[in-house]
C-alpha cells in the first residue's frame, strides 16, 4: 500500500494563478482531510470529507474547494493564489469499516507552496 | 483553558535520559487521545493511541490523568532518533465530524 500519496511536492505560484492539489489514498479510508501549516504553527483544518460527494468546511476554508467524487480522490483547488496561502499542505485520511478506528489519521507527505 | 495545549519546549536531553511531556485538554468528555510525531519538514506521524487509562509501546508510555484532564507522553531510554516535535490530538466531539484539536507541538532535541 502506498498509503496517502500528494502531489506536487513543491509549486511556486504567482499572486493570482490557481492550481490544484492533488490528493489519493488507497486504504480504503471513509474521511478525508486538507490541513495547511504555515511554519512554526500548528496544524489547521482547512476541509475535510466523510465519504464519497460529502464535504465540509473546517477552520479555515476561505480560499479553497474541495470535491470528493471518489472514496479515493480529495483534490484541493486554489483559486486566485495570494500570498497568505503560501504554507505546507497536508493531506490525511482516517477510518475504514474494518479498522473501525475513526481518529487515526495518517498523512500525505505534504505540497510545498510559495505564492510570490 | 485552550482546547489542548502543550509546553512548547525545547526539550533538551542527553542520550538515553527519561524525558515527559504534558498535555491538558478543556473537554472533560474526550475519551480518546493521541500523540503524534513531526520531523523537522515531514508530516505527522501516529506515534500512540489511547483509549483508556494508557498505553504502552516500547520505549513509549502514554498515560491518562482524566481528572486534571490531562495527558501524559513518557520517552525512556531516549534515542537521537526521538528528536522531533510531539503532537498532542484530541478529538472535537462537535456532532460526528471526526475532527481533531492539535495542539501546538513539544519540541525534543537528544543530545549525544
Amino acid at each position: 500500500n502506498a498509503g496517502v500519496t500528494q502531489t506536487p511536492k513543491f509549486r511556486i505560484l504567482k499572486i493570482g494563478q490557481s492550481m490544484t492539489l492533488q490528493c489519493t489514498q488507497d486504504m480504503n479510508h471513509n474521511y478525508m482531510y486538507w490541513y495547511r501549516q504555515d511554519p512554526g504553527m500548528g496544524l489547521k483544518l482547512i476541509y475535510y470529507s466523510v465519504g464519497a460527494g460529502i464535504t465540509d468546511k473546517g477552520e479555515v476554508p476561505n480560499g479553497y474547494n474541495v470535491s470528493r467524487s471518489t472514496t479515493e480522490d480529495f483534490p484541493l483547488r486554489l483559486e486566485l493564489a495570494a500570498p497568505s496561502q503560501t504554507s505546507v499542505y497536508f493531506c490525511a485520511s482516517s477510518y475504514s469499516k474494518t479498522s473501525g478506528r475513526l481518529y487515526e489519521q495518517y498523512f500525505g507527505p505534504g505540497t510545498r507552496l510559495t505564492v510570490t | 483553558r485552550k482546547e489542548v495545549e502543550q509546553d512548547p519546549g525545547p526539550f533538551n536531553v542527553p542520550e538515553g535520559a527519561t524525558v515527559a511531556f504534558n498535555c491538558t485538554y478543556s473537554n472533560s468528555a474526550s475519551q480518546s487521545f493521541f500523540w503524534y510525531r513531526q520531523d523537522c519538514r515531514k508530516e505527522p506521524k501516529l506515534l500512540m493511541s489511547v483509549y483508556s487509562s494508557g498505553n504502552e509501546d516500547g520505549r513509549f508510555t502514554a498515560q491518562l490523568n482524566r481528572a486534571s484532564q490531562y495527558i501524559s507522553l513518557l520517552i525512556r531510554d531516549s534515542k537521537l532518533s526521538d528528536s522531533a516535535t510531539y503532537l498532542c490530538v484530541v478529538p472535537a466531539n462537535a456532532g460526528n465530524n471526526r475532527k481533531l484539536i492539535w495542539g501546538l507541538g513539544t519540541s525534543l532535541a537528544v543530545n549525544p
